[in-house]
């Protein structure tokens, strides 16, 4: 099946400091979603980015399809965008099912 | 904007015994999908549904589980026999009409065995 991986799989940064993170996928996909995880659980849709660039406020996603990887910048952190980001791929041959990575884990200090 | 809901938001349950995680999907979609996630782990597939009848599982979704629509609203995941590994946070997921479109996750039921 098709591998994601994250990177980096933790990150601690100062308020007002800039990241990014980064997704790696194993094969062309249909769909690839960026998720932010909140200390309650939710998942929250921050990107819906299978190639190009969007921005949304501080964020923004860049996926280039076909070198297999996409990116999240964060900037100007807040402690509010601590949690878990996950980057989720529809794999384009088969099925309809979202494959996650294992996610970065964020803090962000005050 | 519309939005995918579940209920309850967090159920306890006694090992052995039945329940059932409900879901309300965006109405106008056309899948409908259960996702898992252990404490600490990441977000795995259990099933999709398409037109009336189940499209994909995965490995996790053996016979314990099953899944229904009930009426044109409600999308239900039920778990027969539920043992402490079952302990998740289940999010049921939707999506439009064509293959790749964005899903949309509710809040998750965080479900506890004991």
């Amino acid at each position: 099946g098709i591998q994601v991986e994250q990177s980096p799989p933790d990150l601690i940064l100062q308020e007002g400091a800039n990241s990014t993170l980064r997704c790696n996928f194993s094969d062309s996909v249909n769909n690839l979603q960026w998720f932010h995880q909140n200390p309650w659980g939710q998942l929250i849709n921050l990107f819906y980015i299978p190639s190009g660039t969007k921005q949304n406020g501080r964020l923004s996603a860049t996926t280039v399809a076909t070198e297999r990887y996409s990116l999240l910048y964060i900037s100007s952190s807040q402690t509010t965008d601590s949690g878990v980001y996950f980057c989720a791929v529809l794999w384009a041959p088969y099925g309809n099912k979202l494959v996650f990575g294992a996610g970065t884990i964020l803090r962000v200090k005050s | 904007e519309p939005e995918v809901t579940q209920t309850p938001s967090h159920q306890v349950t006694q090992m052995g015994q039945e329940v059932i995680l409900r879901c309300v999907p965006i109405s106008n979609h056309l899948y409908f999908y259960w996702y898992r996630q252990i404490l600490g782990q990441k977000v795995e597939f259990l099933v999709s549904f398409y037109n009336n009848e189940i499209s994909e599982k995965s490995e996790i979704f053996d016979d314990q589980f099953s899944v229904e629509r009930p009426d044109g609203s409600n999308f239900t995941l039920k778990i027969r026999s539920t043992k402490l590994e079952d302990s998740a946070m289940y999010f049921c997921a939707s999506s439009g009409r064509d293959r790749g479109q964005p899903q949309h996750f509710g809040d998750g039921t965080r479900l506890s065995i004991l």
